[in-house]
């Protein structure tokens, strides 16, 4: 069964940096595309950044030039580095793979994460 | 970007009666909008995913429907597990969008 555990989040001032994890088991994360979503309250679901297989990465306007997905192989696991946070930020992050259940259809979120909490704050 | 306009916001409802959800999409999205199910506390769930297809364990009282801009999603008869926030999300263009969600609370 694939799962996903996310860590990393916490209390972290308006400027700083913060690195998320995204620990993967019972399928390859390098073999699929893998992307973060974050919750707000104030902006509901927002797709954030993807990573291909190829190891291009995407990102949302509102985060491009600050954050940067990547992944180590060996661990199975893929990150998010977070730079200049802002109270914006603010969010529960979650990981997700993206996957193809019809030929012809599109990559959807399956599984998801259990979400990781981060408070950009003074 | 594609805004997804979901409707109602909130919807209650009794166990046994049939629940009708709408997402309207600013643009068509063709057939590639999925629907997911978030409950208290945990991350989203695939339920539904190319408008009409139902994910691995989802119970057949769950059905998809619709094309282009209009999308519905429907529980046939509502079962107390089945209360919860519903988004739907479209895949035809960048980037990857939710609706703001529709409510599902028990009457």
């Amino acid at each position: 069964e694939a799962q996903l555990v996310e860590s990393g989040g916490g209390l972290i001032q308006p400027g700083g940096s913060l690195r998320l994890s995204c620990a993967a088991s019972g399928f390859i994360v390098s073999s699929n595309y893998m992307s973060w979503v974050r919750q707000s309250p104030g902006k509901g679901l927002e797709w954030v950044s993807l990573i291909y297989i190829d190891a291009n990465t995407y990102y949302a306007d509102s985060v491009k030039g600050r954050f940067t997905v990547s992944r180590d192989n060996s661990r199975n696991t893929l990150y998010l580095q977070m730079n200049n946070l802002r109270a914006e930020d603010t969010a529960v992050y979650y990981c997700a793979r993206e996957i193809k259940h019809l030929e012809a259809g599109a990559y959807w979120f399956d599984p998801w994460g259990q979400g990781t909490l981060v408070t950009v704050s003074s | 970007e594609i805004v997804l306009t979901q409707s109602p916001a909130t919807l209650s409802l009794s166990p046994g009666e049939r629940a009708t959800l709408s997402c309207r999409a600013s643009q068509s999205v063709s057939s590639y909008l999925a629907w997911y199910q978030q409950k208290p506390g945990q991350a989203p769930r695939l339920l539904i995913y190319d408008v009409s297809n139902r994910a691995t364990g989802i119970p057949a009282r769950f059905s998809g429907s619709g094309s282009g801009t209009d999308f519905t999603l429907t529980i046939s008869s509502l079962e107390p597990e089945d209360f919860a926030l519903y988004y739907c999300q479209q895949r035809n263009n960048w980037p990857p969008t939710f609706g703001q969600g529709t409510r599902l609370e028990i009457k």
